[in-house]
């Protein structure tokens, strides 16, 4: 079992702030990390996909950077909205599985 | 994009009755389907990986005789609570891999998983 740690455990922001959360893992035996959004009622909703170490990724508003060798992954929501709003978790994927961290929580007030 | 549905969403049932939930992959072929369980402020945890035609792999301290998983078709994997207790209430949600032609952006060795809604299960 890989421990996944995810901080903070949750975030409260105002429309159109910046914000930003971390994902830790062990960095032996990395093979991917993914990152999901998961909005409440319905299924998690793959982000990215990140392999190499200095990894960077976007998709819109939303990036992500990955470290590979210090066992770390930011991800990054620039000017949220309330859209935005969900859980974000991520997931090192290694030995054939997905371990997944407890989640950030996201709440962005309009 | 690929559709995992779940069903039942919720189910409320009496302690020592047995409960089944589906999972089935819509619009694509999902050779493996993975079955979660999450506690209240607590990670999804891997409790099994079912391969369709051949029987699940159970994680450690996971009674496979308790949780009976079917994984009869590409499209429809099954997880039985059998006997279900107050200690299984919980969130179950499951996952599906498609089968992989090497055209996938991901690339074949990234195995994506689709996930379902998930099912709440509160035993009384």
């Amino acid at each position: 079992i890989l421990n996944v740690e995810q901080s903070p455990q949750s975030l409260h922001v105002q429309e159109g702030d910046s914000t930003n959360f971390t994902c830790s893992f062990p960095s032996s035996n990395f093979y991917a990390l993914h990152w999901y959004r998961w909005e409440t009622a319905k299924s998690p909703e793959a982000l990215f996909v990140m392999t190499l170490n200095g990894d960077e990724k976007k998709k819109g508003r939303i990036s992500a950077t990955l470290n590979t060798k210090e066992g770390y992954s930011y991800l990054y929501i620039k000017g949220s909205q309330p859209e935005d709003s969900a859980t974000y978790l991520c997931a090192p994927y290694n030995f054939n599985k997905f371990y997944f961290g407890s989640g950030t929580k996201l709440n962005v007030k309009p | 994009g690929a559709v995992v549905s779940q069903h039942p969403s919720r189910v409320i049932c009496k302690s020592g009755t047995s409960v089944k939930i589906e999972c089935r992959s819509l619009d694509f072929q999902a050779t493996t389907m993975f079955w979660y369980r999450q506690f209240p402020k607590q990670s999804l945890m891997l409790m099994a990986t079912s391969n369709e035609g051949s029987k699940a792999t159970y994680e450690q301290g996971v009674e496979k005789d308790k949780f009976l998983i079917n994984h009869a078709s590409l499209t429809l994997s099954t997880l039985t609570v059998t006997s279900a207790h107050p200690e299984d209430s919980s969130f179950y949600i499951c996952s599906a891999r498609e089968r992989t032609s090497g055209g996938s952006p991901w690339g074949p060795s990234y195995n994506e998983q689709f996930f379902g809604p998930g099912t709440r299960l509160t035993v009384l």
